[in-house]
């Protein structure tokens, strides 16, 4: 079956760097995707990867390497605000039809 | 419209009675996904819809769950004879093609006592 992992919590301190890691196990591979949720609120996209290597979208970064099956969000600078839950998503095979399955999501914390 | 919408919001229902959740997606948005969330869990998958494909109800726990989706459009997600481990938020998702970047809806709060 596929799974991913990711850790269940994260405290990080405001201005750092932290890293949000994720392991995937898919009979195919079709992209790893970051949503971001706040509480009370609805996921939103955060970013994709398809290939190997680091994508940057201000703030964020999220790196893939297909080999280890492995990927990651970085969120630098962090604020106040970045406090939710992460969750790390893939297709549950290698066809773009097929279903997208959430990792059971990080909650990273943020102290002033 | 500029969102998915989700009706009704909030729901609260008596055991044993039917319910329905309504789902309506971006205009022109050919994928469609409803997916269970329980309080400070994950998301778990119930059913996608692909355009004219015939859906993925791998997700669904049981015979007491459905979904339909009519014309591409508006999605309807039925559950009967409900029971209080069906209380969750249930969101719905919606994506032009399909491959990435998912818009979901607010969700709608069950809560069956």
């Amino acid at each position: 079956g596929q799974s991913l992992e990711q850790p269940s919590e994260v405290t990080a301190v405001e201005g750092a760097i932290v890293q949000i890691n994720c392991t995937y196990q898919t009979s195919g591979f079709y992209g790893l995707s970051w949503y971001q949720q706040h509480d009370g609120g609805a996921p939103t996209f955060l970013s994709y990867n398809a290939l190997d290597g680091l994508e940057e979208t201000g703030r964020f970064s999220s790196f893939l390497s297909r080999s280890d099956s492995y990927g990651y969000l970085l969120l630098q600078e962090l604020q106040m605000k970045d406090s939710a839950s992460y969750f790390c998503a893939v297709r549950d095979s290698g066809s773009s039809a097929s279903k997208i399955i959430f990792g059971s999501g990080t909650r990273l914390s943020i102290r002033p | 419209g500029a969102g998915v919408s989700q009706s009704p919001s909030n729901k609260v229902t008596e055991k044993g009675k039917d319910v329905e959740l309504r789902c309506d997606p971006i205009s022109g948005h050919t994928a469609l996904y409803w997916y269970r969330q329980s309080l400070g869990q994950g998301l778990e998958f119930l059913i996608y819809f692909q355009g004219n494909s015939a859906p993925d109800k791998s997700g669904l726990p049981s015979d007491r769950f459905s979904a339909e989706r009519t014309g591409g459009s508006v999605s309807t997600l039925t559950i009967q004879r409900t029971q209080q481990e069906d209380s969750a938020v249930y969101l719905c998702a919606s994506s032009l093609t399909g491959d990435v970047g998912y818009t979901f809806g607010s969700g709608t709060r069950l809560t069956v006592v």
